[in-house]
């Protein structure tokens, strides 16, 4: 199977601009779940989907919001990008939300700078 | 509200060393508690579950509940263990999954 895969892996943006990650789970994965990787912070929760509908949502600004579509595939789009927006973002998704393995695939990540 | 604390951003051992990575997590309900690795130029993946028992890699982890801990253990480090890890908590009912801020291990030679 493949793995989770996010586009793009690299980008560079400037203040104010917008910027649109997807996200392509793993084969029959219906849960998606976005994160913001920082060296200073770590792994910060964004939101997590399933079935097209955002069950969870972290502790960020409405600048950032996602979606998911009905082949499970996940966008999240940041609006008018701030410095401090740098980051890795990580999607991961898993079989459903209540299942017991819990375990959760990762993709590579989306590189985002902003300038 | 759940929260997993790692208190040691860095950690460095030498080959053959004890190791032992601190995690503790605050939760109402029961918890389901996870070990992610990510290996230099990898991408994050799962090390070991609570709920499977099992040893990874020579790694162990034992739930405690009266402490709400979830300590991850190596009696003899390899240098090859030199990663970041990360502790997380499930919610089962909810499907979110918190993560520490990780804790960078490095095994010298």
């Amino acid at each position: 199977k493949a793995g989770v895969t996010q586009t793009p892996r690299y980008l560079i943006k400037t203040r104010g601009q917008q910027v649109t990650l997807s996200c392509s789970p793993i084969s029959g994965h219906r849960s998606v779940s976005w994160y913001q990787q920082t060296p200073g912070q770590g792994l910060q929760f964004l939101f997590e989907y399933f079935s097209e509908t955002q069950r969870n949502k972290g502790n960020f600004p409405g600048r950032f919001s996602g979606r998911q579509f009905s082949n499970s595939r996940s966008e999240m789009n940041v609006s008018t990008l701030e410095l401090g927006d740098s980051a890795l973002y990580l999607c991961a998704s898993s079989l459903e939300p209540s299942n017991p393995s819990g375990e959760l695939f990762f993709g590579e990540g989306s590189r985002l700078t902003v300038l | 509200a759940q929260r997993v604390t790692q208190p040691e951003k860095l950690l460095s051992v030498f080959k053959g060393a004890p190791v032992e990575l601190k995690c503790n997590y605050s939760y109402s309900g029961s918890p389901e508690l996870f070990w992610y690795v990510q290996y230099s130029r990898q991408r994050l993946q799962l090390l070991l579950r609570h709920i499977s028992r099992e040893s990874i890699k020579g790694f162990t982890a034992d739930l405690n509940k009266g402490e709400t801990s979830f300590h991850l253990k190596k009696p003899f480090a390899q240098e090859e263990d030199s990663a970041m890890y990360y502790c997380a908590l499930r919610n089962t009912n909810a499907g979110k999954s918190t993560f520490g801020d990780g804790t960078t291990l490095t095994v010298k030679p």
